[in-house]
């Protein structure tokens, strides 16, 4: 069965420095990835995914992850945080085309002034 | 469009009541998700619909959840008798489809009910 570990439960930047937010999954199949964004009472929304095409992936806000199939990781990345990014980002594997999501247990971004 | 649409939006009951969800995908969609939040954690599948059918449901607590989705489109999740430990968001998502292309693994989520069990 998948499993995705986020190494990190919380992460703080400065505005307009980077951010990296760290994912690495386990999978027995060819996965599919993805990363979500949770603003406080809102919905999930998704960034970006990966699904066998690009390794390079960009999203949407200026985030992009890079699938390393060697390290099995999938890393969102982003060259400059705005204040707008503070939320919990998820990551989430997917095996099966489509069946079998699995969700990270999250990141939460804060992002200071 | 439309996105995906949940009610209640926040429901407090007490322990032994019962409780249900409703959520209505993205018009043609043929997957629906239902997802288990607890606070600080990410989202758990409970189970998963493909139109009318269900295509996995090994983490739903049978005993005393149950959903279904009999034309394919809207869907119910009951929970009956409530714990305290179903305390939790529960979110409703859908896809185009589940099986190949990459466009319809997307799921897009409803805004979830937020469910207080006391």
């Amino acid at each position: 069965a998948q499993s995705v570990t986020q190494l990190d439960s919380h992460v703080s930047v400065s505005e307009g420095t980077p951010v990296l937010l760290r994912c690495n999954y386990s999978s027995s199949y060819s996965p599919s990835l993805f990363w979500y964004v949770q603003h406080p009472n809102k919905g999930l929304q998704l960034l970006l995914k990966y699904t066998s095409a690009a390794t390079l992936v960009k999203g949407i806000n200026g985030f992009e992850a890079e699938f390393k199939k060697s390290e099995t990781s999938f890393h969102l990345t982003k060259p400059s945080a705005h204040m707008s990014d503070a939320a919990e980002y998820f990551c989430v594997v997917s095996e099966n085309y489509g069946q079998n999501f699995v969700f990270g247990p999250g990141t939460r971004l804060s992002v200071l002034p | 469009e439309a996105g995906v649409a949940q009610s209640p939006r926040y429901k407090i009951i007490e322990k032994r009541q019962s409780v249900a969800f409703w959520c209505n995908p993205i018009s043609g969609h043929a997957t629906l998700y239902w997802y288990q939040q607890i606070l600080g954690q990410g989202p758990k599948l409970l189970i998963q619909f493909q139109n009318n059918g269900v295509v996995d449901d090994s983490q739903l607590p049978k005993d005393r959840f149950s959903a279904e989705r009999l034309k394919g489109v809207d869907s119910t999740l009951k929970i009956q008798p409530a714990k305290l430990e179903d305390s939790a968001v529960y979110l409703c998502a859908s896809s185009l489809e589940s099986s190949g292309g990459s466009i319809r693994e997307t799921q897009y989520f409803g805004p979830g009910t937020r469910l207080l069990v006391l």
